[in-house]
């Protein structure tokens, strides 16, 4: 079974810095494309960025939105997809969740984890 | 970017009706079209992908259609459990969802 599981949201002052975990497991995570979305509470969700898989060198490609303040990490040996957020904002305030690629590189979401809330306020 | 504009925002219908939801593309995303169901304090959950095609274990009831830059989700004869949320995602060039559409019982 498909499981992914964030953590480390919380409670962070603008301008701070969170980093958000995101543990995969039940699939072969090398495979498959990796992505970081998130909601603000009562709105739509929003593409921060993804990882490629093993495939396709692990590269990334970012919102630009979230460009240059935002950084996908994964360590495949763990099984674990990482969101660096610096320069944080009061816009920043969301639900994130971690998703799964339905196959390899297809670009919809097929599977999500339960997301983790992040508040940037002071 | 690719703008995503959906509707309706909210939609009320009753048990055994078919609803309609539509999402319009600023430009052309060839079928590069999701949608999602989502229920209050939970994450979203793909229904269709690819315009069209039905994701593993959503019933039967789900189906989309479209092309170019018009896309629609319908919901035949409404369960009490598609109460919930609705999301348009468009993958074609990067991804962008649409605003959402709430669907409520009447």
């Amino acid at each position: 079974e498909v499981k992914l599981l964030e953590s480390g949201g919380g409670l962070v002052q603008p301008g701070g810095s969170m980093r958000l975990s995101c543990a995969a497991s039940g699939f072969t995570f090398t495979d498959f494309y990796m992505y970081w979305i998130r909601q603000p509470a009562g709105k739509a969700p929003e593409w921060l960025g993804f990882i490629r898989n093993k495939a396709n060198g692990y590269t990334t490609e970012y919102n630009p939105s979230v460009k240059g303040r935002f950084t996908i990490s994964r360590d495949n040996t763990q099984n674990m997809l990482y969101l660096q957020m610096n320069t944080l904002r009061a816009e920043d305030t969301a639900t994130y969740y971690c998703a799964r690629s339905d196959y390899g590189s297809s670009h919809w979401f097929a599977y999500w984890g339960q997301g983790t809330l992040v508040t940037v306020s002071s | 970017d690719i703008q995503m504009t959906q509707s309706p925002a909210s939609l009320s219908a009753s048990l055994g009706e078919t609803v309609t939801i539509e999402c319009r593309a600023s430009e052309d995303i060839y079928n590069g079209l999701a949608w999602y169901q989502q229920k209050p304090g939970k994450s979203p959950q793909l229904l269709i992908y690819n315009a069209n095609s039905l994701h593993t274990g959503v019933p039967s009831r789900f189906s989309g259609s479209g092309s170019g830059t018009q896309y629609s989700l319908k919901i035949n004869s409404l369960q009490s459990e598609d109460v919930a949320s609705y999301f348009c995602q468009q993958y074609y060039d990067y991804d962008t969802f649409g605003a959402g559409t709430k669907l409520e019982l009447k």
